[in-house]
């Protein structure tokens, strides 16, 4: 059973470009999370999703960021117009449907480089 | 979810049991704790879980006090490879939301 899935591992962009960050959740999982570790800092959540649904972003910046979960495809974190502050490692986490204790279970990472 | 507290930093030699305490006195009844930890660039990985009775696995062993105001989380042998920040997080049973990260402890396993 393949883990959470990301790419790509690594993105360089120029400030005002797209950033696109992909996660496919591990088999039978319908649950994603985003979180943020800016350079020396710890995990941040960011926005949490079901299929089709965006259940809390309150962890997410009013502008420039959104995410989808389709009912098809992987998770989709898009960045918009970035700038040297969204320098950052993007991390997915996964859980599975179900009232167990929902663990997640997180991906390698994108690694964000805003030139 | 009740609010966790570990030391920033602890050491340990190879080879040896490390015994990461956490403090969460304020947790609830319907309350896991988890364990986490994040090797220097790797995604956090997930070490053990548990509610109010030890548990252990292929990683480590979690002892939870029976007032469940804190635990330990227990490496039995350490290695080189286990040097890593190590978070403690108590969060609701049943939750699907997101889990809250501290500044946990940096754990520096030495030969």
């Amino acid at each position: 059973n393949a883990g959470v899935m990301q790419n790509p591992r690594h993105l360089v962009r120029r400030r005002g470009q797209e950033a696109r960050l992909r996660c496919s959740p591990m088999k039978g999982h319908s649950h994603v999370y985003w979180y943020r570790q800016l350079p020396e800092e710890g995990l941040k959540f960011m926005v949490y999703l079901q299929k089709e649904n965006i259940i809390d972003e309150s962890g997410m910046p009013k502008e420039r960021f959104s995410a989808e979960f389709p009912k098809e495809g992987p998770s989709i974190l898009r960045i918009q117009q970035v700038v040297r502050g969204d320098s950052a490692a993007y991390f997915c986490a996964s859980s599975p449907p179900g009232q167990g204790a929902n663990t997640q279970y997180f991906g390698p990472g994108t690694r964000l480089t805003v030139l | 979810d009740a609010k966790t507290t570990q030391p920033t930093s602890m050491d340990c030699a190879e080879g040896r049991a490390a015994n990461l305490p956490c403090n969460h006195s304020t947790i609830s009844g319907n309350e896991y704790v988890y364990w986490y930890r994040q090797i220097h660039s790797q995604g956090p990985q997930y070490i053990i879980h548990g509610l109010k009775n030890n548990e252990t696995n292929e990683m480590a062993s979690l002892i939870i006090t029976e007032d469940r105001k804190s635990s330990t989380l227990i490496l039995p042998h350490a290695t080189l490879r286990d040097t890593a920040v190590y978070y403690c997080i108590v969060r609701v049973a049943r939750s699907q939301g997101n889990l809250i990260f501290g500044k946990g402890t940096k754990l520096s396993v030495k030969p």
